[in-house]
């Protein structure tokens, strides 16, 4: 299985503040990389798909770059919506499509 | 407008059965990959179980040969059959919609809370 590792763990940052959130896998996934958010008490929502592709709707302070087996989130000015959890996951070939242990975003 | 709605959740004996429901509206089950994902009390997120537009499937290593997952076209909805349920199986179960069929999970549910306890 691939295994999919981000930092840092959490993070506290200020509102305007420019986040880095990485994701590593353990082996070449070429760009299938997506990101997800999810608030406290919700289900997850897909931010960026295929490593840098904007999900229709997110703001686009959101982005990712990368390829391989390293990967960015980037929010390049925080807002105090976007206090959550993040998530990478890796859509590489055949099951399991595993995810990232997650990075808190906190202020 | 596209809605996924979990049922069939609660609090179940180890060892015991349990079938979660999703049904779907504002789209069609049958034409996309609909997959279950899971997530333990404060903790991060686990595939579980798809269901392929030709209807085959693919499971977890943790859950196969104990889970089913399964869709009913004319009630579009999609199961998720959970047998000799263990305390590690305790988590809120999403059902998650891949449009692209590329494994990208593009709509979840607001998920159902499973309980495996004594």
């Amino acid at each position: 299985d691939i295994q999919m590792t981000q930092s840092p763990s959490s993070l506290s940052a200020s509102v305007g503040d420019r986040v880095t959130i990485t994701c590593r896998a353990s082996q070449s996934i070429t760009n299938n990389l997506n990101w997800y958010q999810q608030k406290p008490g919700k289900a997850p929502k897909l931010l960026i798909y295929t490593a840098s592709s904007l999900e229709s709707g997110v703001p686009s302070r959101f982005g990712g770059s990368g390829s391989g087996t390293d990967f960015t989130l980037t929010i390049s000015s925080l807002q105090a919506e976007d206090i959550a959890t993040y998530y990478c996951q890796q859509s590489h070939s055949s099951p399991p499509w595993t995810f990232g242990q997650g990075t808190k975003v906190e202020f | 407008e596209e809605q996924l709605v979990e049922s069939g959740g609660g609090l179940i004996q180890p060892g015991g059965s349990l079938r979660l429901s999703c049904a779907a509206s504002g789209f069609t089950v049958s034409s996309n990959y609909m997959n279950w994902v899971r997530q333990a009390p404060g903790k991060g997120l686990e595939w579980v179980a798809v269901i392929y537009v030709r209807g085959s499937t693919d499971y977890a290593d943790s859950v196969k040969g104990r889970f089913s997952i399964s869709r009913d076209n004319s009630k579009n909805t999609v199961y998720l059959q959970m047998n000799s349920l263990r305390v590690e199986d305790t988590a809120v179960y999403y059902c998650v919609r891949d449009s692209s069929n590329w494994n990208i999970f593009d709509y979840w549910g607001q998920g159902t809370l499973v309980t495996v306890s004594s």
